[in-house]
């Protein structure tokens, strides 16, 4: 079945930018998506970005999509300690109509 | 964006007792709505979709007779945990689509069974 991979971790230096990247399997993607969970909370969506577009900019964030080959990254701009949290990668898979999570990777944002 | 509300945000049962976990499109119509599990420090597993008006779909290895899920209407689902055990102790989380597009989140319900 189709899978969504991330790295685990990633700690950043406050006011560095933040790269975390997202690998999937799904040929029929339609919409990939970036979630942020804060501890105990659900999931706040970030951004999304449709499957035929390479690259979307929502202020600080910046979201790239190489569609051949199947990677997604978010880009965090001028990273605080308020961004310190897990971050899953989502896709949409237009087959089924559910959502394919990530792992999700854990962010520290350190002075 | 559209609000989600899942209620209750936690929830403390005894083990054996049935637990019912309510999850509410609150500003538009949902067609679709997901229910995940999330085990500490691991990522979300799709339990099950459903959709209004019809049965829900379980995903493998999910028993569907102890985790009823009910879509009754366009803007309500119902997820009940019956004769919870400390193992469901979980974090459960529901969605709601309109279709083809994103899919909104609830805060959550954190199980604990005692």
């Amino acid at each position: 079945g189709e899978d969504v991979e991330q790295s685990l971790f990633l700690s950043v230096r406050e006011g560095d930018s933040s790269v975390i990247n997202c690998t999937y399997t799904d040929s029929s993607s339609t919409y990939l998506y970036w979630y942020k969970q804060e501890p105990g909370a659900g999931l706040q969506l970030l951004t999304y970005i449709f499957s035929n577009m390479d690259m979307k900019q929502d202020q600080r964030l910046t979201v790239l999509l190489n569609k051949k080959d199947k990677h997604l990254s978010l880009r965090i701009a001028d990273t605080q300690t308020g961004d310190s949290a897990i971050y899953f990668c989502a896709d949409l898979s237009g087959g089924y109509n559910k959502l394919i999570f990530g792992a999700g990777t854990r962010l520290a944002v350190h002075p | 964006g559209a609000v989600v509300s899942q209620h209750p945000s936690w929830v403390i049962c005894k083990s054996g007792t049935s637990v019912k976990i309510e999850c509410r499109s609150l500003d538009f119509q949902a067609t679709t709505m997901f229910w995940y599990r999330q085990f500490p420090k691991q990522s979300l597993m799709l339990m099950a979709t459903s959709n209004e008006g019809s049965k829900a779909t379980y995903e493998q290895g999910v028993e569907k007779d102890k985790f009823l899920i009910n879509h009754a209407s366009l803007t309500l689902s119902t997820l009940t945990v019956t004769s919870a055990h400390p193992e469901d102790s979980s974090f459960y989380i529901c969605s709601a689509s309109q279709g083809n597009t994103e899919a909104f989140f609830g805060q959550g319900t954190r199980l604990t069974v005692v």
